[in-house]
């Protein structure tokens, strides 16, 4: 069955730090792994996917089938980026997320 | 842009009412869900649906059912509200392409408490 498991539900870090939000898989296809963002009062939305490879805000994702891990990055965290992070598998056109991790960066 | 609206963001329902949130998206997306995001819990499918009329149950369709009468809206109906559907309930869609799977978008969500 598929599964997507977040261990931290808040992690907090000082602006400037790196950051890394963790997230693990369990799924015996192919996956498919996105991350989504919630700031706050506002909708949920996608950050990335795996499979564009791309920076988003600063933000970075790999793709570890071995470790069946996709977590986030960021270098240097800025205030601007506290909100709840959500990682999220899609398996034939359902998604399946994880229960999400706060994200609090202090000045 | 892909726009998602939920009729309501607060909605405020009595014990045993029948209760419709109604969802619509103007981006001719195939597929709608409909989720419910609990602290702790994240996001847990309720139901979902890949064309009008057709319906599948995600993980926790107890004590809801769905209408999709047109491709644009996708409604979420608890037939006999309890306190344990207080809940932020989120509305989505997404494109149904048969290679990778295209991205969801979602409402603004509808925070319903039931007294």
């Amino acid at each position: 069955a598929q599964r997507v498991t977040q261990p931290e539900k808040l992690l907090s870090v000082f602006k400037g730090a790196p950051v890394e939000l963790k997230c693990n898989y369990s799924y015996s296809g192919s996956p498919e792994l996105f991350w989504y963002v919630q700031y706050s009062r506002q909708r949920l939305q996608l950050l990335l996917r795996h499979i564009s490879r791309e920076s988003i805000k600063g933000f970075t994702a790999d793709l570890n089938k071995g470790e069946t891990s996709f977590h986030l990055k960021k270098p240097f965290a800025q205030e601007e980026d506290s909100a709840m992070y959500y990682c999220a598998l899609s398996a034939f056109n359902k998604f399946y997320f994880g229960s999400g991790t706060k994200l609090n960066v202090k000045p | 842009d892909v726009k998602v609206t939920q009729s309501s963001r607060y909605l405020v329902k009595r014990t045993g009412e029948k209760v419709f949130l109604e969802c619509v998206q103007d981006m001719d997306h195939e597929n709608m869900f409909w989720y419910r995001q609990d602290p702790g819990l994240g996001l847990r499918l309720i139901y979902f649906s890949y064309d009008v009329k057709m319906k599948e149950k995600g993980d926790i369709p107890e004590g809801y059912s769905v209408s999709r009468e047109k491709k644009e809206r996708f409604s979420l109906i608890l037939e006999s509200a309890s306190t344990n559907q207080t809940s932020m309930y989120l509305c989505a869609s997404s494109l149904r392409y048969e290679g990778p799977s295209q991205p969801q978008h979602f409402g603004d969500g509808t925070r319903l408490s039931i007294l």
